[in-house]
């Protein structure tokens, strides 16, 4: 699985958007991007995932650039809630996968601490 | 409502004991997996299951064990064995041929 690059740390103010950075430079063809956060002493929450084309869910937003060697991902309106590391995770589809053997491994790295201030 | 759960929340053992930390998923998942958090950083992935009696190693897996007798539970045993015990540890689940893993809400475990 490719290798991720993010920000050790960025501020928001509430109400106004987040963009979130991850550098993806060698990722390969069959490979997507997956967004997860973690609120401080919970387990890790699911965001959103995309290949190529940008999406949306009531979450957030994920824009991929069109090498597809970067991606962003975007809280509209950020609240303070939203204070969270949050996880830039590149990895095959398992349905992709050729190897059932594998799993659904998920590669977490140490991500960016989003901080929305009031 | 469906999810997953870990008990207890908070563990405090003596060094030198087993102890085995408890998931349990009401979704009907068949995978399901066991990572560790140290302070600071990402997780790393223990053990993973795909099915009933079937599991594999994930990256740190020396000196813990697991089993997956049901489709429900897939119990961690943190062992003496294993040399730096005290972490959060998640266990997750998820869909077969899915990829989106729903977490459960962690166990601290502090060894003294």
């Amino acid at each position: 699985d490719a290798k991720t690059t993010q920000p050790p740390s960025m501020d928001c103010a509430e109400g106004r958007a987040a963009n979130l950075p991850c550098n993806h430079s060698t990722i390969s063809g069959n490979e997507y991007v997956y967004w997860y956060r973690q609120i401080h002493s919970q387990g890790p929450q699911y965001i959103i995932h995309g290949l190529k084309n940008n999406e949306t869910n009531e979450m957030a937003s994920l824009i991929i650039t069109e090498d597809r060697k970067s991606s962003t991902l975007i809280l509209p309106h950020a609240t303070l809630r939203d204070t969270a590391v949050y996880y830039c995770i590149v990895r095959v589809a398992k349905s992709r996968d050729v190897s059932w053997t594998s799993g659904s491994r998920l590669t977490f790295g140490e991500g960016t601490q989003l901080t929305v201030n009031p | 409502d469906g999810g997953i759960t870990q008990s207890p929340k908070y563990l405090f053992r003596k060094e030198g004991q087993n102890v085995t930390l408890s998931c349990e998923q009401n979704l009907n998942h068949d995978a399901m997996y066991w990572y560790r958090q140290d302070p600071g950083q990402g997780l790393r992935l223990i053990y993973y299951s795909q099915i009933v009696n079937d599991f594999q190693k994930g990256d740190i897996a020396e000196g813990y064990s697991v089993s997956r007798e049901k489709k429900e539970s897939f119990p961690l045993t943190v062992t003496s064995a294993q040399k730096n015990p005290t972490a959060f540890y998640l266990c997750a689940s998820s869909i077969t041929r899915r990829d989106e893993q729903y977490f459960g809400p962690g166990t601290r475990l502090t060894v003294t």
